[in-house]
């Protein structure tokens, strides 16, 4: 079966760096991506990942090994508007998304 | 970025009542979108994907004569909940690819629809 694993809760400080990490077994991959989702609100899109490597993007960074089927979103210099989950999500062989249940992520002061 | 407008953002109504909900991609064309369902403090569940110009294709277990899906043209889809009951509380999402920009494979998601059913 289709399987993304994702940890179900962080906790982080104001300021500090965080990771989270998602490892994946799918039928074939067209792509990972990442969303934050505020709470009562839909995701927005963070970041989209197909070749391994890391790929920057402000404050946040996303990281990807194909042979692994492993993936991480760095967050630095955390803010407390950074409170919410993040989805971590497959494109499968078939373009269909495998979604993670999301890791919530609690940042305080 | 591509923009997709849902609509509407709050509803309430009684059981038994029907409610439509729209999703529409306000600069982009769109032959394929998705609807999906989440319940509190879990992740976003596919409830269909829908395609223009032909019938909506339903994930296992969703039953498509409560969720009837309309996708008449490349810039709207509609879901309709039918018969609501308190079960079909829930936040609603659409989002939807913008073919244009397909290699990136990035979904644009719509608001968000809570539906509460008394």
């Amino acid at each position: 079966g289709q399987n993304i694993d994702q940890p179900t809760e962080m906790t982080a400080t104001e300021g500090a760096i965080v990771q989270i990490n998602c490892t994946y077994q799918t039928s074939g991959f067209n792509g990972l991506f990442w969303y934050q989702q505020h709470a009562g609100e839909a995701p927005t899109f963070l970041s989209y990942n197909v070749l391994d490597g890391l790929e920057e993007k402000g404050r946040f960074s996303s990281f990807l090994s194909r042979s692994k089927g492993y993936s991480y979103l760095l967050l630095k210099e955390l803010q407390m508007k950074d409170s919410a989950s993040y989805l971590c999500a497959v494109m499968d062989s078939n373009y269909q998304l495998i979604w993670g249940a999301g890791t919530k992520l609690i940042i305080k002061p | 970025g591509a923009v997709v407008s849902q609509h509407p953002s709050w509803v309430i109504c009684k059981s038994g009542t029907s409610v439509k909900i729209e999703c529409r991609s306000l600069d982009f064309q769109a032959t394929t979108m998705f609807w999906y369902r989440q319940f509190p403090k879990q992740s976003l569940m596919l409830m269909a994907t829908s395609n223009e110009g032909s019938k909506a294709t339903y994930e296992q277990g969703v039953e498509k004569d409560k969720f009837l899906i309309n996708h008449a043209s490349l810039t709207l889809s509609t879901l309709t909940v039918t018969s609501a009951h308190p079960e079909d509380s829930s936040f609603y999402i659409c989002s939807a690819r913008d073919e244009d920009r397909e290699g990136t494979g990035e979904l644009f998601f719509g608001e968000g629809s809570r539906l509460t059913v008394l």
